[in-house]
């Protein structure tokens, strides 16, 4: 079956530290790979995607690369911000039916 | 362009109430979905629709119904409210069901309490 394992949280980091968020994933086939961002009382926002192996998805200074032999997705950012204090999910995309599935979150606290 | 709006965006219910929970998006999507979000758990698919007519149950579809009238709108309803139903509820619309391709778009949530 489809599933994701992040990294459990929460993650506690301060200003300009080096981020990775770990995401694993088990899958039929071969799924597109997301990350969205939840701000505090929001929705949640596409942050990056990659829809095939070794593709490079990043936006806002974030980055992540389509593992498909070690089957990661691990969310990277070199200079973390006090704004990008957030829950980051992990989730795949499967060509069948359109779901998505989602990993559990991981909460980024970032101190000034 | 709005994105996904939803209504209400808190709701307060007593147990064995039933209530409508609002979806719409403007961006003419195929795909359409229901989220629930509860601590820990990340996001679990309630129902979704592939296309106006067109709707199926997700993972946890117990206690909930749905309708796709039209291609905008995909409102959920709680039959029968129980305080488990307490939780974060999302809509996300998506341009195709079948190309994987294509992101989800979110709306901003509806947060229900049962009590």
């Amino acid at each position: 079956g489809n599933s994701v394992t992040q990294m459990e949280g929460p993650v506690t980091l301060s200003e300009e530290a080096f981020l990775t968020i770990n995401c694993t994933y088990t899958a039929t086939g071969y799924p597109s790979l997301f990350w969205y961002v939840q701000y505090p009382g929001e929705g949640l926002q596409l942050l990056l995607k990659a829809t095939k192996a070794d593709d490079k998805g990043s936006n806002k200074g974030f980055e992540a690369t389509y593992r498909k032999e070690t089957t990661s997705f691990h969310l990277e950012k070199g200079s973390v911000q006090v704004s990008d204090s957030a829950v980051y999910f992990c989730a795949l995309k499967h060509s069948t039916l359109g779901r998505l599935y989602f990993g559990r979150g991981t909460q980024l606290t970032v101190w000034p | 362009n709005a994105g996904v709006t939803q209504t209400p965006k808190f709701q307060v219910l007593k147990t064995g109430q039933s209530m409508t929970l609002q979806c719409a998006q403007d961006m003419n999507h195929e795909y359409m979905s229901w989220y629930r979000q509860d601590p820990g758990m990340g996001l679990r698919l309630i129902h979704y629709s592939v296309g106006a007519g067109i709707t199926d149950q997700g993972e946890v579809p117990n206690g909930y119904n749905v309708s796709r009238s039209t291609t905008e709108d995909f409102p959920l309803r709680l039959l029968s409210a129980a305080p488990s139903q307490t939780s974060v509820y999302f809509c996300a619309s998506s341009y195709s069901a079948s190309d994987r391709t294509y992101e989800q778009y979110f709306g901003p949530g509806t947060r229900l309490t049962v009590t």
